[in-house]
């Protein structure tokens, strides 16, 4: 079934460690995006992609990274996890509609935990 | 960049009731405006979204209606159910760019 896939489903590292977030989708989207939420809160986006070797920062200043070097791919790493980097961070992607928008699809997030 | 503003932030109302959201918005050339329903522990899902070409439209008890004019949407929920109750975001491009700015959310509550 095509689907948009995260893991870690939940994560608890140690601070300063170095982390990647992995988001992956089936869907053969082009566009890929980011966000941070806090339990129930506003969706921050923190990193998007619109193709292959194209990564834009977002709203949110983020110290995490993102690379696109395959198209179902978008990983986003941690250098050095602090604990105000815990939060949930969920994975989107949307095809690339003529109207310019289309609706995003989201991963099941990755729930960090900075201790 | 673009500003959301939404409200309610809570809204409580009881089976059968009709509920309304609004979304305010910034951007005169924002042209897309999604609805997402995010229930506990969930990831957000799309219910409905409009394009600024049309005023307002419908899927079952769920619809949406905008005015571009005065740069706001609305989500109504008519016939309200228990399992509506779930945190629902507005979202909003700046500009004509691929991607989204969410509203802080409404956490809404059926009550039977």
């Amino acid at each position: 079934e095509a689907d948009i896939y995260q893991t870690p489903r939940y994560l608890v590292i140690g601070t300063g460690k170095k982390i990647t977030l992995e988001c992956s989708q089936t869907m053969g989207h082009d566009k890929m995006y980011w966000y941070q939420q806090d339990p129930g809160m506003e969706l921050h986006l923190i990193h998007y992609s619109y193709g292959v070797n194209s990564t834009e920062k977002g709203d949110l200043s983020s110290e995490s990274t993102v690379s696109r070097i395959r198209t179902e791919h978008f990983p986003l790493t941690l250098e050095s996890a602090r604990p105000s980097h815990t939060s949930q961070y969920l994975c989107a992607s949307s095809e690339f509609g003529a109207g310019g928008n289309s609706p995003l699809h989201f991963g099941n997030g990755t729930r960090l935990t900075v201790t | 960049g673009e500003n959301v503003e939404q409200h309610p932030s809570t809204l409580s109302v009881q089976e059968g009731d009709s509920a309304v959201i609004k979304c305010t918005y910034s951007d005169s050339a924002s042209n897309y405006f999604p609805w997402y329903k995010q229930e506990l522990g969930k990831r957000p899902q799309l219910i409905i979204d409009i394009r600024s070409n049309v005023g307002e439209k419908k899927d079952q008890r769920i619809a949406v209606t905008l005015n571009k004019t005065a740069k706001h949407f609305s989500l109504h929920i008519t016939e309200t159910q228990p399992e509506d109750s779930a945190v629902y975001f507005c979202a909003v491009p700046p500009g004509t760019a691929s991607k989204l700015t969410f509203g802080t959310g409404t956490r809404l509550q059926v009550t039977l």
